[in-house]
Order: structure tokens, then C-alpha cells, then sequence
């Protein structure tokens, strides 16, 4: 069956530290998002891409990074690891067939902790 | 830009009641809103897409409302059951684009 994983499912890293989570699809969608969720913030868009070679900047992007290689994965990088990254992060995929039909299908989640 | 609320933030039902979660956002100009449930410790699951231009979605015991001219959708979840108790979120897209600005969600607990 086609999915969605995210790996690590757990993280502990130490700040200052680069750390890149994976991401990877299997149904061949067009789009894909990275999220982080937070107590009291719900969760907030850091970057996404509508195909290959294409990345945009989310609404909370500063000390992230993405790149779109192939139309399966989507790596997120923590350029210097900071407390305030600590979250749960979430990737997330969809198929661009017509406007206000993407689906948006969820990964289970990466748990980052930098100390 | 596009805000998305949830009220309440909580809510306690006995098994077998039917209730409403409301949602309202603030840009009408959505292509569409969906409704995820997301379990503890887990990621999100889909439960409803509801285009722009439709009013209703039904799946199962499961019914999402759009007005999009009053900025409002309701899931509405009929016979309650224990297995329904999990956080429900909703999310709109944003300004003519494919992302999804999402609410802080309301956490239902179905007692038996």
C-alpha cells in the first residue's frame, strides 16, 4: 500500500547540532509539507514544495531548511539545533488534480528534543 | 490572512449523543476545508474534504457543513461512541493556494 513514513520517530540532539528528518511517499504526489506541532500553537506550516527543484518557505521557517530532489522525499534540515525547535514535526503529502481536491495525507510524526 | 478557530476546546459527552464541532475561518476565499482526527501520540487522519463550491460532505456517522459566506463548517458526529474520543482538527486553505492554515482543535472525550 502506498504511505507516508518519517524517520527518526524519536530525536535527541543537542543544541547547535545539524539534523535532517526524512521524509518519504509513496503515491507519487506532487505536493509536500512539513509541519511542526506545538502546545498552544497547533500546528504551523515551515515549508513546502509543489514538485521536484521547487521549495517555498512556510510560515515558520527561520532556522530550517528543505530540498526536492525527487518527487518521493522531502528532507528536513535544523541548520544549528535550538531549544525552541523541541516539537513534534509532521510531514504531509497531496496530489495536485484540481484545486479543492488536495488531500492533504499525514506522516506519524517525527518527536524532536534538543537539549 | 487566514485564521482558523475552534471552539470549544474541549468537550465531555456521554456515549450515544450527538454533537457538533464548530470551526470558523476568516478568508472565505478557500478552495477547500478538511477535517482531520489526530489519536495521541499519533499523526493526523483525514476524515472530510469539503470544496469550495459544495456544501455538505457525509462519511459514515460523520457530516461536515461549509458557509463559506458566514466563514463556518460544523462536524457533526451522530450516536457517539468511545472510540470517537481523540482531538479533531480543522483546517482552511490559504488565500488561493494549496496550504492549509490550521485550527488549534477541539479535544472530544466520549464516556462510556
Amino acid at each position: 500500500d502506498a504511505e507516508i513514513t518519517q524517520s527518526p520517530r524519536h530525536k535527541i540532539t543537542e543544541t547547535g547540532r545539524q539534523v535532517t528528518l526524512a521524509c518519504h511517499q509513496t503515491w507519487n504526489h506532487n505536493n509536500m509539507f512539513w509541519y511542526r506541532q506545538d502546545l498552544g500553537h497547533g500546528l504551523r506550516l515551515i515549508h513546502y514544495s509543489y514538485g521536484v527543484q521547487d521549495t517555498n518557505k512556510g510560515e515558520v521557517s527561520d532556522g530550517y531548511s528543505v530540498s526536492r530532489s525527487n518527487t518521493e522525499d522531502l528532507p528536513l534540515t535544523l541548520e544549528s539545533a535550538a531549544s525552541s525547535q523541541t516539537s513534534v514535526y509532521f510531514c504531509a503529502s497531496s496530489y495536485l488534480r484540481d484545486r479543492g481536491l488536495n488531500e492533504q495525507f499525514f506522516g506519524p510524526g517525527t518527536r524532536l528534543t534538543v537539549l | 490572512k487566514q485564521e482558523v478557530t475552534q471552539i470549544p476546546a474541549a468537550l465531555s459527552v456521554p456515549e450515544g449523543e450527538n454533537l457538533v464541532l464548530n470551526c470558523s475561518f476568516t478568508d472565505s476565499a478557500i478552495y477547500n476545508l478538511q477535517w482531520f482526527r489526530q489519536d495521541p501520540g499519533k499523526g493526523l487522519t483525514s476524515l472530510l474534504l469539503i470544496q469550495s463550491s459544495q456544501r455538505e460532505q457525509t462519511s459514515g456517522r460523520l457530516n461536515a457543513s461549509l458557509d463559506k459566506s458566514s466563514g463556518r463548517s460544523t462536524l457533526y458526529i451522530a450516536a457517539s461512541q468511545p472510540g470517537d474520543s481523540a482531538t479533531y482538527l480543522c483546517a482552511a486553505t490559504q488565500g488561493g493556494s494549496e496550504k492549509l492554515v490550521f485550527g488549534k482543535g477541539t479535544k472530544l472525550t466520549v464516556n462510556p
